[in-house]
């Protein structure tokens, strides 16, 4: 199973940035999207398609109601630039499946 | 504090092996699936290896035979055993904390780097 997701996304502050993970069929899985930073941990900021994980701000929220599921950051700010990576289980023989991650940039 | 704190990586020659640890502090490990997911330079994310409070381990095809993962309850501890190394292992790992009945992590560590290099 392969997810797909734009190389990377350029959005100016304060406006609304979209990435996108297309994958077939995906709207029957449930979508994780990930946040990642240079040498820090991971974070989940969205799991089950569209629930926020507590500490994780309202301006992030998902959706997946058909191909692709999306990860919507509204208000961009700053401190939102980094990569973000979606993820869903499969029933083949690798459960895990990750996109291939979207550098957000903010302008 | 709820942490995840991997440790056990560095430089190693192909061929090589390597057993990576991660301390889990805060929560009650027991209760959790616990996983290894690697990022490759200029890769994304791979998942490389699970195991479960009670069933496991889990891992994809393209690294079975190759590695092993493992967990002390009694002392919080997570590892990931990686035998025959190439130039492809090289790579962050992380150690990932597993929820939902089709995981997702919830927790992850800050990862330890692994070069694998002559």
């Amino acid at each position: 199973y392969v997810l797909t997701q734009p190389p990377s996304v350029s959005v100016a502050t304060g406006k609304t940035a979209t990435i996108t993970c297309g994958g077939y069929d995906i709207g029957r899985k449930s979508v994780h999207w990930y946040q990642r930073k240079p040498g820090q941990a991971p974070v989940l900021v969205i799991y089950n398609d569209g629930d926020r994980p507590s500490g994780v701000p309202g301006r992030f929220s998902g959706s997946n109601s058909g191909n692709p599921a999306t990860l919507t950051i509204s208000r961009v700010e700053a401190g939102d630039e980094g990569d973000y990576y979606c993820q869903v289980w499969d029933s083949g023989s690798n459960p895990v499946i990750f996109g291939g991650g979207t550098k957000l940039t903010v302008l | 504090e709820v942490q995840l704190v991997e440790s056990g990586g560095g430089l190693v020659p192909p061929g090589g092996s390597l057993r990576l640890s991660c301390a889990a502090s805060g929560f009650a490990f027991s209760s959790y699936d616990m996983h290894w997911v690697r990022q490759t330079t200029g890769e994304g994310l791979e998942w490389v290896s699970g195991i479960g409070t009670v069933d496991g381990p889990f891992y994809p095809g393209s690294v079975k035979g190759r590695f092993t993962i493992s967990r002390d309850n009694a002392k919080n501890s997570l590892y990931l055993q990686i035998y025959s190394l190439t130039a492809g292992d090289t790579a962050i790992y992380y150690c990932a904390r597993g929820v939902g009945g089709h995981w997702h992590f919830d927790l992850w560590g800050r990862g330890t780097p692994v070069t694998v290099s002559s």
